[in-house]
């Protein structure tokens, strides 16, 4: 399995709060993606990054902030959590080359519950 | 919007090949088929992918008609877990291509 971990795995949090999850990866792949997955709406993407400090927002933006300080390290942040972003998200990394783009390999999930 | 067709549901029975279509009649010359498959509760994983050539790996084979308007993909030797919701994705090949899972096939494999 590709080396990618998100934390916390779980979380639940009050709204207003703010939020911060991670995605570590130790695959020097260049290109991290962020999305969610709610029920009657499959997989959607929320922040991508194609390198160091290169990001770019995703299908479902608004409420979500993301940095890429470090290769390895992408943080989804929500500045003040929503009910509506009570969901499981997950992180994705590819690499460079060619049509790789769209090989991508997911993490573990972290399942996030906004009360 | 996806740009796929996949049956809802499928069974298969163990140790029989499982072949799941997908129809994409208007996909274009420079995209790719996609598969992925996500086990309950995990992320989705990576299967295959090809652009008109028939593929194989470790994993399945993937078939895909002359004229590129529908595919197949086949797990040769269907296992309980192989049990899973399979998406079928159509894709550029350049990096601004994102891949949008639409609501994929549960393949249920019985004992």
């Amino acid at each position: 399995d590709a080396g990618i971990t998100q934390s916390p795995r779980h979380k639940v949090t009050e709204t207003g709060t703010p939020v911060t999850l991670r995605c570590h990866q130790t695959e020097n792949h260049r290109y991290m993606y962020w999305y969610r997955q709610d029920p009657g709406h499959g997989l959607r993407l929320i922040h991508y990054s194609y390198g160091v400090k290169d990001t770019d927002k995703g299908e479902v933006s608004d409420g979500y902030s993301v940095s890429r300080s470090k290769t390895e390290d992408f943080l989804l942040t929500l500045e003040s959590a929503t009910s509506s972003q009570t969901s499981v998200y997950f992180c994705a990394i590819s690499e460079s080359r060619g049509e790789a783009y769209n090989e991508q390999f997911f993490g573990p999930g972290t399942r996030l519950t906004v009360l | 919007d996806a740009k796929t067709t996949q049956p809802p549901s499928m069974d298969c029975a163990e140790g029989r090949a499982a072949n799941l279509p997908c129809n994409h009649s208007t996909i274009s010359g420079n995209e790719y088929v996609y598969w992925y498959r996500q086990i309950h509760s995990q992320g989705p994983q990576y299967i295959i992918h090809g652009l008109k050539n028939n593929e194989t790996n470790e994993m399945a084979s993937l078939i895909i008609t002359e004229d590129r308007k529908s595919s197949t993909l086949i797990l040769p030797h269907a296992t309980l877990r192989d049990t899973a919701v399979y998406y079928c994705i159509v894709t550029g090949p350049n990096r601004d291509d994102k891949i949008i899972f639409g609501k994929g096939t549960r393949l249920h494999i019985l004992p």
